[in-house]
């Protein structure tokens, strides 16, 4: 079944625990992306990449880091965590970054940090 | 200035009945994708409808069908016989730059609320 997934579903942790959510896709996509949902403001960019070896920053990177080693794996981390980044995150992916393609989003990931 | 606007947060509509969810949207580029997803209460987010910039024609899938009108720069989703499975959140999203980074822009949503 072609599908993104992403690990753990939930997570609670502490301020300043490092952390990494797994994102991994099984459609041979070059195009990946990260999203936080927060109430009333919608889905925002976290960082994307159009390919292997090639990622960029979205609207809010700040306090995330992200690495594309491989073309189906696009992690996403974050080295201190602090709650405000308490919220729903989607990995996301498409078959190029280029053109026009809808993306494919993973279940998310609610992460509470406290 | 938001790029994606959606001014109604939630709404009502009786089951079997067609629903119009508002999608305006600011953007400067000729060349320009608009979305919409559907998130039900489950989480996960569903893509329902595209229409391209320069499509003359409005898109339709299924049930749903999007109302564009490019002068106003709005792109409303309409469904069609509405369901009780279709309660959820709506998102209306844009892309900007075809030939640049492949970037989503979400309006905030409005959640529709089927009564049977």
């Amino acid at each position: 079944e072609a599908q993104v997934t992403q690990n753990p579903r939930y997570l609670i942790t502490v301020t300043g625990k490092k952390l990494t959510v797994t994102c991994s896709q099984n459609m041979n996509h070059e195009y990946m992306s990260w999203y936080r949902q927060d109430p009333g403001l919608g889905l925002r960019q976290i960082y994307y990449s159009m390919n292997v070896e090639v990622t960029d920053k979205g609207d809010v990177p700040e306090g995330y880091k992200v690495s594309r080693k491989e073309k189906r794996n696009f992690p996403l981390i974050l080295e201190s965590p602090s709650p405000n980044q308490t919220s729903l995150y989607f990995c996301a992916s498409s078959l190029s970054g280029s053109g026009i393609y809808e993306q494919y989003f993973g279940p998310g990931t609610r992460l509470t940090v406290t | 200035a938001q790029k994606i606007t959606q001014t109604q947060p939630g709404m009502f509509v009786q089951e079997k009945e067609a629903v119009t969810l508002d999608c305006t949207y600011d953007t400067s580029d000729q060349s320009y994708g608009l979305f919409w997803y559907k998130q039900p209460s489950s989480g996960e987010m569903i893509f329902l409808i595209y229409q391209g910039s320069y499509d003359e024609q409005n898109a339709t899938e299924g049930r749903y069908s999007l109302n564009f009108q490019k002068a106003r720069k709005s792109a409303n989703l309409v469904i069609s016989a509405s369901q009780l499975g279709d309660s959820a959140m709506y998102f209306c999203a844009m892309r900007e730059g075809m030939d640049s980074s492949y970037k989503l822009i979400f309006g905030s949503g409005t959640r529709l609320l089927v009564r049977p």
